[in-house]
């Protein structure tokens, strides 16, 4: 089935403990994205990768960093969380940048305490 | 940066109403996006547009690009349709930085 993947899910952690969303597609899409969704904010594009290797910054990048070695996997790396990173997480991925369609992931809800 | 205002924020409609949400955006785009997002928080997309109208099912999406505006319109709605739809757009290409309105949330009565 094709599928963006996410993990976890769901995690509640503390202010400066690093962890990483990893995010994993199974369609050989050149392109991924993460976006954070908050109340009244909306969805935000953190980072984005137009294929292996290149990366590059969207509208709220600060306190993130991403690694795209492989095709399939994009993961998001928090080095040290703040709980102003408290948010829902999505990844998602399309054939190309110029795809009609993105395919997101489930989604991440992240606490900082 | 671009501004993309949704309009309305919330729409409450009777089943087989047709329905319109609008997005306006302040700068020049290469590429206009509809999003739906279920109540249980799943994001699917459904139309990509640069000029024009494009139609998949019974929902239609058109776009002015001299007013800067776009229409998402249902037809027939139903109460599946229910949910909160996003738009967002990107002045480069099609999915490269995206903005994102904050959402119109639909439901649909039985």
């Amino acid at each position: 089935e094709a599928q963006v993947t996410q993990n976890p899910r769901y995690l509640i952690t503390v202010t400066g403990k690093k962890l990483t969303v990893t995010c994993s597609q199974n369609m050989n899409h050149e392109y991924m994205s993460w976006y954070r969704q908050d109340p009244g904010l909306g969805l935000r594009q953190i980072y984005y990768s137009m294929n292996v290797e290149v990366t590059d910054k969207g509208d709220v990048p600060e306190g993130y960093k991403v690694s795209r070695k492989e095709k399939r996997n994009f993961p998001l790396i928090l080095e040290s969380p703040s709980p102003n990173q408290t948010s829902l997480y999505f990844c998602a991925s399309s054939f190309n940048y110029n795809s009609n369609t993105q395919y997101f992931g489930p989604g991440t809800r992240l606490t900082v305490l | 940066k671009n501004e993309v205002e949704q309009s309305p924020q919330n729409l409450t409609a009777q089943e087989g109403e047709f329905i319109t949400i609008n997005c306006s955006y302040s700068v020049g785009i290469s590429a206009l996006h509809w999003l739906q997002q279920h109540p249980g928080g799943g994001i699917v997309s459904l139309f990509m547009l640069s000029s024009g109208k494009k139609k998949h099912g019974r929902l239609i999406a058109t776009i002015n690009i001299q007013e800067k505006h776009s229409s998402l319109h249902i037809t027939a709605s139903h109460p599946r349709d229910s949910a909160v739809y996003i738009c967002a757009v990107s002045i480069n290409f099609g999915n490269e930085k995206l903005t994102f309105g904050t959402g119109t949330r639909l439901t649909i009565i039985p």
